[in-house]
């Protein structure tokens, strides 16, 4: 089975600029997440959905980080205008919600952000 | 904000040697999880331990779960140089689906 799929794997992009990132979940997975990865900050979940729908978004930096998921098999993170302190690895994760007991999160290979 | 914080923060050692991670946590947690990231790639789910079981074993792989002190150790056996990577900790707590990952150890085998 496919895993995530993360495109654009590498961007580069000026000051400024949009950027759009794009995830594809796990069939089958109802629980979707974005997560940045910095060396300074490590690990930062983002926002995640479930059944498509924004749940918890209090990890997004700022007004010019969105997210959507338009429906179960498609996400995007997009940042709007780009700054150099966004560049990071993204990652999109997903899962099948699980419960508290266990939740397996499968991580897609992420994208890696440069703004110059 | 991270629940699980890994220690040592770089370990180093040779092919066949032992190698050993720890993570300690603060709350009360239902379960923790151990994961891989190989460098340049995505976080790789190794092994979850509940709150009610105190060591699991996966391969060459042993971790186990100290509640009362709130910490978890990984054991790789006779580890390899493609054990090389970064790994994290990650801990569900309450009514949480969320698991909420460290910092992570990054971890050199030399062959």
């Amino acid at each position: 089975d496919a895993g995530v799929i993360q495109s654009p794997r590498h961007e580069v992009t000026e000051m400024g600029q949009e950027v759009t990132l794009r995830c594809k979940p796990i069939s089958g997975h109802n629980s979707l997440f974005w997560y940045r990865q910095t060396m300074m900050r490590g690990l930062e979940l983002l926002i995640y959905f479930n059944n498509n729908v924004p749940i918890d978004d209090s990890g997004m930096p700022e007004d010019r980080f969105s997210a959507k998921m338009p429906n179960a098999s498609f996400s995007t993170l997009k940042i709007q205008p780009s700054e150099p302190r966004d560049s990071a690895v993204y990652f999109c994760a997903s899962s099948s919600r699980g419960s508290v007991a266990g939740n397996t999160i499968y991580f897609g290979e992420g994208s890696w952000l440069t703004v110059v | 904000s991270q629940q699980g914080e890994e220690d040592p923060q770089a370990l180093s050692i040779q092919e066949g040697e032992n190698a050993t991670m720890n993570c300690s946590y603060k709350t009360s947690i239902n379960n923790l999880q151990w994961y891989r990231q190989n460098s340049g790639r995505g976080l790789v789910h190794l092994i979850l331990i509940r709150s009610n079981e105190r060591e699991k074993h996966s391969g060459r792989l042993r971790v186990t779960l100290d509640t009362s002190k709130k910490s978890s150790s990984l054991l790789i056996t006779a580890s390899r140089a493609a054990d090389t990577a970064s790994y994290f900790c990650a801990t569900q707590s309450g009514g949480s689906y969320i698991p909420t990952f460290g910092r992570g150890t990054s971890l050199i085998v030399h062959p």
